[in-house]
């Protein structure tokens, strides 16, 4: 894998703001890609997902944006709420391949 | 969604002895399981690429008679942690993929903690 886990970004923002997660890639040839929400002690939850011949894709509170040639994702999340709080992790997929997940941020949403 | 089951989420066990981990894909057929290791504070890391009636397919740096995976059946895989040590406390998560091949699915994960 691509991956190695170091300590986590934080990121903080005040609840009503808008955020803005960014994760990078490093294989061209990934096709597929994931946004994951991982609250304390649970496993890895789907939030979104976007196919490489978008570049943008909007959920419930969500969008993804993805620039294919720099190779970068990032997750906005609209009026973020306390609920919101966790670590993300995007990941890539490439036909096949397991998935690769990015080192994961960690968002703490201040009331 | 589908829906991804792993048992048991904790488990403290006694250094020198085995766990068992199983991951079962309850609503679709899995021909592809991952399992991953998160340590505190740090990403998922891919163990291995666990596939139906086949050996399983492990990540450099991952002892393999270590970590047994069987994938006996389309919704189980199992991971056993041979002769657990502290060093292996970690939690261990799997992933399920359907048949298709797209979104991956995950369990709720399996805290270990070998004392």
């Amino acid at each position: 894998g691509e991956s190695v886990g170091l300590h986590l970004p934080t990121l903080s923002v005040q609840e009503g703001d808008n955020s803005i997660i960014n994760c990078a890639y490093s294989n061209s040839a990934s096709d597929y890609f994931i946004w994951y929400k991982q609250e304390s002690g649970k496993g890895p939850q789907f939030i979104i997902d976007i196919r490489s011949n978008m570049d943008k894709r909007q959920g419930q509170r969500v969008t993804v944006l993805l620039n294919k040639t720099v190779k970068h994702l990032s997750l906005q999340i609209a009026a973020t709420q306390p609920g919101d709080s966790a670590v993300y992790f995007c990941a890539a997929l490439s036909g096949n391949t397991p998935l690769v997940f990015g080192k994961g941020t960690r968002l703490s949403v201040i009331a | 969604g589908a829906v991804v089951s792993q048992h048991p989420s904790w488990v403290i066990c006694k250094s020198g002895t085995s766990v068992k981990i199983e991951c079962r894909s309850l609503d679709f057929q899995a021909t592809t399981m991952f399992w991953y290791r998160q340590f505190p504070k740090q990403s998922l890391m891919l163990m291995a690429t666990s596939n139906e009636g086949s050996k399983a397919t492990y990540e450099q740096g991952v002892e393999k008679d270590k970590f047994l995976i069987n994938h006996a059946s389309l919704t189980l895989s199992t991971l056993t942690v041979t002769s657990a040590h502290p060093e292996d406390s970690s939690f261990y998560i799997c992933s399920a993929r359907n048949t298709m091949n797209t979104e991956a699915f995950f369990g709720q994960g399996t805290r270990l903690t070998v004392v």
